[in-house]
């Protein structure tokens, strides 16, 4: 079983469309949670951390679950600028990152 | 200019050649790491150096080689490079701080590398 594992996609929206997506990791001892974006195979950009708490940030909104061990992200009112792969990170004592969720948002 | 850099961006090699990405950032971090990206597989770590004298292997260094020379300065070899070593190659750097909930890593332009 892979570390970290997330849907694929593609997720095709309209814009102005809520999109959720999740990603489950494997080790119940991990520490920390982020999401990332990668547009077209440049560098990943950190999009946000994501609190035991949930927290939101715009648009987006990621929620951490523990006990189903699974994070998820939320984005509202979606934009074209939101298409993307945004990919899920989990650490231990390394980063373990999933293989990404492709968004794409038409017109 | 760009914190995290890499050379070069595109690299087209031979099978038996011996190649060399070199990564430097002005971030003033500790902590500088390799990672390969191929499609469906997402990031897999390759090497990683919490300083200078500390080079640790991660989950897929079988094949590769690093040399941490600096602070700024992370460079990964491949020493007989195959086909299967095709792939997008990220440096990545982060402070080490851990604070709240962990370090965020950054990460440089990526090496397309092919290996015919």
């Amino acid at each position: 079983r892979k570390e970290v594992e997330q849907d694929p996609g593609p997720f095709n929206v309209p814009e102005g469309a809520t999109v959720a997506f999740n990603c489950t990791y494997s080790n119940s001892a991990s520490q920390s949670f982020f999401w990332y974006r990668q547009d077209c195979r440049k560098e990943p950009k950190l999009l946000m951390s994501v609190y035991s708490s949930g927290n939101e940030d715009g648009r987006f909104t990621a929620q951490l679950n523990r006990a189903s061990q699974y994070i998820s992200l939320l984005i509202r009112d979606s934009k074209l600028s939101d298409s993307a792969t945004y990919l899920c990170a989990v650490r231990d004592y390394k980063l373990s990152f999933g293989a990404g969720t492709t968004v794409t948002v038409r017109a | 200019d760009a914190d995290v850099t890499q050379t070069p961006r595109n690299r087209i090699t031979k099978t038996g050649k011996r190649i060399m990405l070199e990564c430097s950032q002005t971030k003033g971090h500790d902590r500088m790491y390799w990672y390969r990206q191929d499609p469906g597989l997402g990031l897999r770590l390759i090497y990683y150096s919490f300083d200078v004298k500390d080079i640790n292997k991660g989950e897929i260094s079988d094949g590769y080689s690093v040399s941490r020379q600096a602070q700024a300065k992370f460079s990964l070899s491949l020493e007989s490079a195959i086909p299967n070593q095709t792939a997008l190659y990220f440096c990545a750097t982060s402070d080490g701080s851990g604070k709240g909930v962990g370090e965020t890593q950054y990460f440089g332009p990526g090496t397309r590398l092919l290996v015919l």
